[in-house]
């Protein structure tokens, strides 16, 4: 079981450009989220996902946007990139809101 | 004022002892998860809970809804148990949000 699959697992950007980190799960989850984690700080909701097609803002939408065409993918994209964005991203997904999540392994982004 | 803290920010332990992990929230919650983060590495769900208590292994997390309380115990403490442990509450409604705490850093010596 692969569960959840984050790719890249690293990245550098330079500000201004673009890149979408992508999130592939195999268990037929409903919900998919994506969080930043900053140092010192609790993970920050970005985006979730109810359903394909459904997509909704989190705490911390500003400068990204997601898509769900399928079930399985729910990729994030970074539009003109900032330094602000440098974090790790995390993937996640349950089969309901009120279910554990599943995590992939992370996307570490530097942004210089 | 974050709605879900957690302490201690950090707790170093020597292998054996029995460790106590703290989450207050602030908020009405449907359930509270903790969950393990290994450095470098990803996040593992470890307990999703309501009421009560549960157990897993080495692992027992309790709950206090009325005094809206968790903790997180480790009995027999073992330097593999080194992570990073994240409360994380569930605030119901809709869209099922998780508010997270900033986690606690604990290190077991051998």
């Amino acid at each position: 079981n692969a569960g959840v699959t984050q790719t890249p697992k690293f990245r550098i950007l330079k500000i201004g450009q673009s890149m979408t980190l992508q999130c592939a799960q195999d268990m037929n989850h409903n919900y998919m989220y994506w969080y930043r984690q900053d140092p010192g700080m609790g993970l920050k909701l970005i985006y979730y996902s109810v359903g394909a097609g459904i997509t909704d803002k989190g705490e911390v939408p500003n400068g990204y946007n997601v898509s769900r065409s399928t079930t399985e993918d729910f990729p994030l994209r970074l539009e003109l990139a900032a330094p602000s964005q440098t974090s790790v991203y995390f993937c996640a997904s349950s089969w309901t809101g009120d279910q554990p999540q599943h995590f992939g392994d992370g996307t570490r982004l530097s942004i210089l | 004022k974050n709605e879900v803290e957690q302490s201690p920010q950090n707790l170093t332990a020597q292998e054996g002892e029995f460790i106590t992990i703290n989450c207050s929230y602030s908020v009405g919650i449907s359930a509270l998860h903790w969950l393990q983060q290994h450095p470098g590495g990803g996040i593992v769900s470890l307990f999703m809970l309501s009421s009560g208590k549960k157990k897993h292994g080495r692992l027992i997390a309790t709950i206090n809804i009325q005094e809206k309380h968790s903790s997180l115990h480790i009995t027999a403490s073992h330097p593999r148990d080194s992570a990073v442990y994240i409360c994380a509450v569930n605030s119901g409604g809709s869209n099922y949000k998780l508010t997270f705490g900033k986690g606690t850093l604990l290190t077991v010596n051998p």
